[in-house]
């Protein structure tokens, strides 16, 4: 089975850091991804991590460790815009499972 | 390049008829998947096809069915609605190459059941 774990909800100012942890425990494992999601909207592809490490994209990282079932999404500099639903996958034949998502409310 | 298409986006139908949603992925990706996004399951897989070939199925039951054409494009069918599958059914168009892999979404379609 599958289970994703994420917080539920997060706040941080305007020019903050924030890092959205996921943990995971699953069947099988070929890949993390994260994605963004606004209210009323589809989600948006942010990061896909596959080794163990750090990627960075801009404003955006994603860590991966697979010995220990963990991944971070690191948002800096927040802005206004970043206020949105941040949901963590795990990747497993050509399938995503999805966390529930952390709501992520970024304050002047 | 265009993004990947749904149609239609919006849909009411009533409970015991059946619906069929198209999605058109971004021009070169082979594979499409499906998803069903409701507040409180949220996002849950139902099937993925690559090459007109299904390769995996979510935990969803027989009324859901889906295809893929030749061109890529993908339908998904839902028969003997029923009010608990009113959601945001979404399309996703995936390119493998080597360790990279990406994931589009498409805009969903709003299925309403009543």
């Amino acid at each position: 089975g599958q289970n994703i774990d994420q917080p539920t909800e997060m706040t941080a100012t305007e020019g903050a850091i924030v890092q959205i942890n996921c943990t995971y425990q699953t069947s099988g494992f070929n890949g993390l991804f994260w994605y963004q999601q606004h209210a009323g909207e589809a989600p948006t592809f942010l990061s896909y991590n596959v080794l163990d490490g750090l990627e960075e994209k801009g404003r955006f990282s994603s860590f991966l460790s697979r010995s220990k079932g963990y991944s971070y999404l690191l948002l800096k500099e927040l802005q206004m815009k970043d206020s949105a639903s941040y949901l963590c996958a795990v990747g497993n034949d050509y399938k995503l499972s999805f966390g529930a998502g952390t709501t992520v409310t970024v304050r002047a | 390049k265009a993004g990947v298409t749904q149609t239609p986006r919006y849909l009411i139908k009533t409970r015991g008829q059946q619906v069929t949603l198209s999605c058109s992925p971004i021009s070169g990706h082979r594979s499409v998947s499906w998803y069903q996004q409701t507040p409180g399951q949220g996002l849950q897989f139902l099937f993925e096809y690559f090459s007109e070939t299904q390769r995996n199925k979510g935990n969803f039951p027989g009324r859901f069915s889906g295809r893929q054409f030749s061109n890529s494009r993908s339908e998904m069918n839902v028969s003997t609605l029923e009010l608990g599958d009113s959601a945001l059914y979404l399309c996703a168009s995936s390119l493998m190459q080597g360790a990279r892999y990406e994931q589009y979404f498409g805009p969903g379609t709003r299925l309403t059941v009543t």
